[in-house]
């Protein structure tokens, strides 16, 4: 079936530096996946952040970015400048458009990001 | 609007007894879809159902688990004969299309604990 890997967390930045959080994923069908970034903040119930559904295209949302690479099957998350409110559970999954796939998103396992004290 | 309610937020079984767990989605949404989240197997499907009628339950365990929208406001998950490797959070969610470009909305999930 359906996978998707992403980093192992915990990962932990200083405030200002650079994120980057992997995803790569393995579609079974035929057609190319839409792909999305779920997040988790402390105390919140999980939602979206962004999504790409055409390959090649590039997704952002509250500063952070994750291009669409079919030719690699990755979707990796990156921030240039980290703040205290990024502290999170990061998810990546796939989905497909109806007739070309399941209906359902497949997840990673999520990769939780804080802050070096 | 108050978003996907899931209640009870928290439920403890013993091992043997059933559980079930409520999911109202938001108002209007046309899909709703269980997921059940543990450590070791991170978010893992469970079922989908579009307008009220089960769809895709390709992620439920064949024996002792069961789900149902009777109405468009709720879905229930039940769990017969609850065992330890039940323990997760199941979330539900909501999305106003039927396609997977639409957005889900998750609740705040209920932890089961079996004992």
């Amino acid at each position: 079936g359906d996978s998707v890997t992403q980093t192992e967390g915990p990962v932990t930045v200083s405030e200002s530096e650079s994120l980057i959080i992997n995803c790569t994923y393995s579609a079974t069908s035929i057609a190319y996946p839409n792909l999305f970034w779920y997040v988790r903040y402390p105390g919140e119930g999980l939602q979206l952040l962004l999504k790409v559904i055409t390959a090649g295209q590039k997704g952002s949302s509250r500063g952070f970015e994750a291009t669409y690479n079919k030719e690699t099957t990755s979707f990796h998350l990156q921030k240039a400048s980290v703040q205290e409110s990024d502290s999170a559970v990061y998810y990546c999954a796939l989905g497909y458009l109806p007739g070309t796939g399941s209906n359902r998103l497949t997840f990673g396992k999520g990769t939780k990001f804080s802050l070096i004290p | 609007n108050a978003g996907v309610i899931q209640t009870p937020r928290h439920k403890v079984t013993g091992k043997g007894q059933e559980a079930t767990l409520w999911c109202e989605p938001i108002s209007g949404h046309s899909a709703v879809f269980w997921y059940r989240q543990t450590i070791v197997q991170g978010l893992e499907f469970l079922t989908y159902f579009r307008n009220q009628a089960p769809i895709d339950d390709s992620g439920m365990p064949k024996e002792r688990f069961s789900a149902q929208m009777p109405n468009q406001s709720h879905s229930t998950l039940k769990i017969q004969s609850t065992q330890p490797q039940d323990s997760a959070v199941y979330l539900c969610a909501s999305s106003r299309g039927t396609t997977s470009q639409n957005t889900l909305y998750f609740g705040a999930g209920t932890r089961l604990s079996v004992l």
